[in-house]
């Protein structure tokens, strides 16, 4: 079975610092993917970012970095100098088959974000 | 190029009625899949639909129904509605199956049962 976990329900930061989002996931499988959706107030999840397994390269865009690392099982995501709009719910996501090839993604709870002016 | 569309984004029922959610996936979109989404259970799974088939489907009771046309565009049902079933229900697309494609989400609708 698939389980993601994000064990920061609530994070607040003043604008400018910078703010990790914990993920950590569970699956049998060697093939998968991990990825990372922002909720907005509006509630349409937008999507940020797909790793899969094998890359454990991490990934700079902008403010935002990612750090995915399979010996701590681990994908954590870096908002660097925040700002008021990053203030949302954000959703760590983990892709992968279930039996009889079936595949879905399994979201973790989510850590809401909000940046403070 | 227009994203996922659900209509109607707010809708008020009642215990005891049916309802039906409708899901236009981006254009060349082939899979389209649909979330439940609650305070207290996050994000679920409900079902993926591909090639007008249901591929897969979460651990929601029979209840909960859903179909794809050859257009793509989805719809989802749910009967004998209860106050539980409350939630965003967000439909999302993908250009094809698998965790290699990523999931694109339209802004959901708002179901609230009284």
């Amino acid at each position: 079975a698939q389980k993601v976990t994000q064990a920061q329900t609530e994070i607040s930061v003043v604008e400018k610092e910078d703010v990790t989002l914990d993920c950590v996931y569970e699956t049998r499988d060697t093939t998968y993917y991990l990825f990372w959706y922002k909720q907005p107030p509006s509630g349409e999840l937008v999507f940020l970012i797909r790793r899969n397994s094998f890359d454990e390269q991490n990934e700079i865009s902008g403010r935002y970095s990612w750090n995915f690392q399979k010996s701590t099982s681990s994908f954590n995501f870096t908002i660097t100098a925040s700002q008021v709009v990053d203030s949302a719910v954000y959703f760590c996501a983990l892709g992968a088959y279930s039996g009889a090839g079936s595949y879905q993604l399994t979201f973790g709870k989510g850590t809401k974000l909000s940046v403070i002016p | 190029k227009a994203g996922v569309t659900q209509t109607p984004r707010y809708l008020i029922k009642t215990r005891g009625q049916q309802v039906t959610l409708s899901c236009s996936p981006i254009s060349g979109h082939r899979s389209v899949s649909w979330y439940q989404q609650t305070p207290g259970q996050g994000l679920q799974f409900l079902f993926e639909y591909f090639s007008e088939t249901q591929r897969n489907k979460g651990n929601f009771p029979g209840r909960f129904s859903g179909r794809q046309f050859s257009n793509s565009r989805s719809e989802m049902n749910v009967s004998t509605l209860e106050l539980g079933d409350s939630a965003l229900y967000l439909c999302a697309s993908s250009l094809d199956r698998g965790p290699s494609y990523e999931q694109y989400f339209g802004p959901g609708t708002r179901l609230t049962v009284t």
